[in-house]
């Protein structure tokens, strides 16, 4: 069992649809991160927050929104998402923004947009 | 691009077999990590190399880092079905701000009984 938990575990949703997906840590990490994942390739960075605060948007469109409303949770909201936005979405989080710290990952959500 | 390239891209192993997978990567680093990936799961972490360190040992697993060549290896010794997964290495770069590590193209690892 992961100590991040992620759900919904799989999603399909309508390119016109509002979903959201939700992350959640008790480990007291006050960092927590969205990362994007296509198939047989490694994860992608998309955004970082620190102590409830957005630290890194690399760049990602704003048909993505992510919130940070406490320390454990961490919401991704999809709005008029593309096909090609059809990926798994996984959560992770680390005690802190420091280089020596490992990432504790979810077992993400798998996203299918019709 | 200051992805690493991993190599070999999938490797075929018998149980009780090593399996060594390799990770180069083109910029100055803070810290090297690796992580594995069951099929369908999130990533765990296995072990986390700094740029002043050579070696590392975590149970079956041994890490090398040569930041002469920008290089690392995996080892796994005596390999058992269960540690069929995909592994990536993840460099955490010299320059920039923040936790941001930028993963391998990694390495898809089959042991067979």
């Amino acid at each position: 069992d992961t100590e991040v938990t992620q759900t919904p575990k799989h999603l399909v949703m309508g390119m016109t649809n509002k979903k959201s997906l939700k992350c959640e840590q008790h480990m007291g990490h006050r960092a927590m991160y969205w990362y994007k994942q296509k198939a047989k390739k490694p994860p992608e960075l998309m955004f970082v927050y620190s102590y409830e605060k957005l630290s890194i948007n690399e760049s990602v469109p704003s048909r993505f929104s992510p919130e940070c409303p406490n320390s454990s949770l961490l919401n991704l909201h999809l709005h008029a998402l593309q096909p090609e936005d059809s990926a798994l979405y996984l959560c992770a989080s680390s005690q802190v923004i420091q280089s020596n710290q490992p990432q504790h990952f979810g077992d993400g959500t798998r996203l299918s947009i019709l | 691009s200051q992805q690493g390239e991993e190599d070999p891209q999938a490797l075929s192993i018998q149980e009780g077999e090593n399996a060594t997978m390799n990770c180069s990567y083109k910029t100055s680093i803070n810290n090297l990590q690796w992580y594995r990936q069951n099929s369908g799961r999130g990533l765990v972490h296995l072990i986390l190399i700094r740029s002043n360190e050579r070696e590392k040992h975590s149970g079956r697993l041994r890490v090398t880092l040569d930041t002469s060549k920008k290089s690392s290896s995996l080892l796994i010794t005596a390999s058992r079905a269960a540690d069929t997964a995909s592994y990536f290495c993840a460099i955490l770069p010299q320059a920039g701000g923040g936790n941001k590590l930028t993963f391998g193209t990694g390495t898809q690892l089959k042991v067979e009984l």
